[in-house]
């Protein structure tokens, strides 16, 4: 079984600011982490993934996000938002076997004040 | 890049009828595919496994007679709302994943907004 936890529904950061969002993963194999964006009436778009290599893992449009196994989490960054960073944040969690469908969390809205 | 596209990107229909929402990768081939829901300011939620040449395996809840789904060929899955209600009403989303590379990530398709009046 596996889960994801996400803390903080809606997170409100100033431009330049730095973006944390939080996530929290249970898995009783060793999981793959992914964090997707959403903008609004859209699918999902890639940032980042944690597929068992660097923990420190880089993504797209100036993210990261690193796998601490010691606290299950895998917490994604940025160290200056930028105004087009507002959207919806999912972290997801699959198993490295099986059928791997994701399963995510609840989702974090992030809003960025001019 | 892998994409995936799902047709249509909306739909209106009305209670009663059925509505088919296709998938298709469109760059590779897909042995598995799945179907999400995402109710408004909500998370996705899976509803069932897209097997190409088998049936499909449905998460616990989910109707598999009201929702059929579908998986004739190696890029294409369907889901087929069956005499849909205003509480289908939803946003559905399907995701696929290169069958030659199971550790990529899944490729999402851009979702279809289902209104039932």
């Amino acid at each position: 079984a596996q889960s994801v936890t996400q803390l903080g529904s809606h997170v409100s950061v100033s431009e330049g600011a730095l973006v944390l969002l939080r996530c929290n993963y249970s898995s009783s194999v060793p999981p793959y982490l992914f964090w997707y964006v959403q903008y609004p009436n859209q699918g999902l778009q890639l940032l980042l993934k944690y597929t068992s290599a660097a923990t420190l893992v880089k993504g797209i449009n100036g993210f990261e996000a690193e796998f601490k196994k010691s606290e299950t989490s895998f917490h994604l960054t940025k160290p200056s938002a930028h105004m087009s960073d507002a959207a919806e944040y999912f972290c997801a969690v699959s198993a490295d076997t099986g059928r791997r469908a994701l399963t995510f969390g609840s989702g974090t809205r992030l809003q960025v004040q001019p | 890049g892998a994409v995936v596209s799902q047709h249509p990107s909306w739909v209106i229909c009305k209670s009663g009828t059925s509505v088919k929402i296709e998938c298709r990768s469109l760059d590779f081939q897909a042995t598995t595919m799945f179907w999400y829901r995402q109710f408004p300011k909500q998370s996705l939620m899976l509803m069932a496994t897209s097997n190409e040449g088998s049936k499909a395996t449905y998460e616990q809840g989910v109707e598999k007679d009201k929702f059929l789904i579908n998986h004739a060929s190696l890029t294409l899955s369907t889901l087929t709302v069956t005499s849909a209600h205003p509480e289908d009403s939803s946003f559905y989303i399907c995701s696929a994943r290169p069958r030659e590379n199971m550790n990529t990530e899944a490729f999402f398709g851009q979702g279809t907004r289902l209104t039932v009046v």
